[in-house]
């Protein structure tokens, strides 16, 4: 199963793009990267994924490399409701999400 | 997007004691269901896979006659926690990714979390 690297904390100011980056160099060629946030003691709550090309949808932009090694979760405006634990995750076999340590998205005013 | 319920959010038990804890997909048919713990401050951990009608697929290190898990129906899995003691103390999240157009995504239940005396 691939693995992934993420950043343990990142700040951001309010109205500014926020930019999470994952590496996920083990990645298979038909494996998708998806990416959940968790809000403190809620469940995780689905961003957005993605297998080669960008991705954007109401909540975020998906940023995947040409080798498909690392990719970049864009937040265009954070808000201060955007502070939360972001995953980067890599779907397993089609089937399973293992789930790394993630990022702590600090969003200050 | 679909929604997961799970049932109570939390709950307190004497160690010892069994506690159950329901999964339910409230407006789609869930042919898969996943257990999750995490522990404060720790990332999710998988801990078992369901399939409606067959026996669930427990991850390493994770005892299936502890923690017992019924996918009876489409809506349903339940996870049993048996005879438990306080290590077992823990934020239980379960998940359901439905059979058609969800792209593997999975939809997760708000958390259930336990404490046991």
């Amino acid at each position: 199963d691939a693995k992934t690297t993420q950043p343990t904390s990142m700040d951001c100011a309010e109205g500014r793009a926020a930019n999470l980056p994952c590496n996920h160099s083990t990645i298979s060629g038909n494996e998708y990267v998806y990416w959940y946030r968790q809000i403190h003691s809620q469940g995780p709550q689905y961003i957005i994924h993605g297998l080669k090309n960008n991705e954007t949808n109401e909540m975020a932009s998906l940023i995947i490399t040409e080798d498909r090694k690392s990719s970049t979760l864009i937040l265009p405006h954070a808000t201060l409701r955007d502070t939360a634990v972001y995953y980067c995750i890599v779907l397993y076999n089609f089937n399973k999400f293992y789930f790394g340590s993630g990022t702590k998205l600090n969003v200050k005013p | 997007g679909a929604v997961v319920s799970q049932h109570p959010s939390r709950v307190i038990c004497k160690s010892g004691t069994s506690v159950k804890i329901e999964c339910r997909s409230l407006d789609f048919q869930a042919t898969t269901m996943f257990w999750y713990r995490q522990f404060p401050k720790q990332s999710l951990m998988l801990m078992a896979t369901s399939n409606e009608g067959s026996k669930a697929t427990y991850e390493q290190g994770v005892e299936k006659d502890k923690f017992l898990i019924n996918h009876a129906s489409l809506t349903l899995s339940t996870l049993t926690v048996t005879s438990a003691h306080p290590e077992d103390s823990s934020f239980y999240i379960c998940s359901a990714r439905g059979s058609q157009g969800f792209n593997n995504e999975q939809f997760f239940g708000p958390g259930t979390r336990l404490t046991v005396l």
